[in-house]
């Protein structure tokens, strides 16, 4: 099935600064990814999505690259605040045709210090 | 609107016992998945419906797990007997077509289960 991980567990910075969190996937093939954020005693809650078409996508103060040559992808918070505090988690579908459920990674806890 | 909505959000049971986790998904949407969260194996895919008809439950863990969606609009996921291994948080999640289309998964609060 697709795989996808995170590099760094953790991740603190300063308020204000911008964050990078990273994530790789196995499978070449993948055309879809998630980014989610989770907070303290709640359940994943949709960031921002990007199609393998695409190498670029922005919301409000956040942006995903993908980079397919090296099956990558990342998400930048612009102006870290500290409700960012949260673990992130990229997901990719699974690998079967038509399939329409998720793999998530481990997730990045980011900590966001005032 | 009224998100995916799990009942209990908590639970501490004896081990042995039979715990079981309910989920009513946002009207209109036509998947639901279960996941299960621990700090050893993250987030993971248990089983998900599509109208109501499972599609996928090679995430289950054993037969001691299982998963019914009797309407569009209610799951239940049991475990009988309960195993202090089973300790997690269980999420429950519905997108109108599973993530295709671009479709958003959203996720419940989540159940807390406490196996002692």
């Amino acid at each position: 099935g697709e795989s996808v991980g995170l590099h760094l567990p953790t991740l603190s910075v300063q308020e204000g600064d911008n964050s990078i969190i990273n994530c790789a996937y196995s499978n070449s093939a993948s055309d879809y990814f998630i980014w989610y954020k989770q907070e303290s005693g709640k359940g994943p809650q949709f960031i921002i999505d990007i199609r393998s078409n695409m190498d670029k996508r922005q919301g409000q103060r956040v942006t995903v690259l993908l980079n397919k040559t090296v099956k990558h992808l990342s998400l930048q918070i612009a102006a870290t605040q500290p409700g960012d505090s949260a673990v992130y988690f990229c997901a990719a579908p699974g690998d079967q045709t038509g399939a329409n459920n998720l793999f998530f990674g481990t997730g990045t806890r980011l900590t966001v210090i005032p | 609107d009224a998100g995916v909505i799990q009942s209990p959000r908590h639970e501490v049971t004896e081990m042995g016992q039979e715990v079981t986790l309910r989920c009513k998904p946002i009207s209109g949407h036509n998947s639901l998945f279960w996941y299960r969260q621990t700090m050893m194996r993250g987030l993971e895919l248990l089983i998900y419906f599509n109208n109501n008809v499972p599609i996928d439950d090679s995430g289950m863990p054993e037969d001691r797990f299982s998963a019914k969606m009797p309407n569009a609009s209610f799951s239940t996921l049991k475990i009988q007997p309960s195993e202090p291994r089973d300790s997690a948080v269980y999420f429950c999640a519905s997108s109108a077509k599973g993530h295709i289309s671009g479709n958003t998964i959203y996720f419940g609060e989540g159940s807390w289960l406490t196996v002692v």
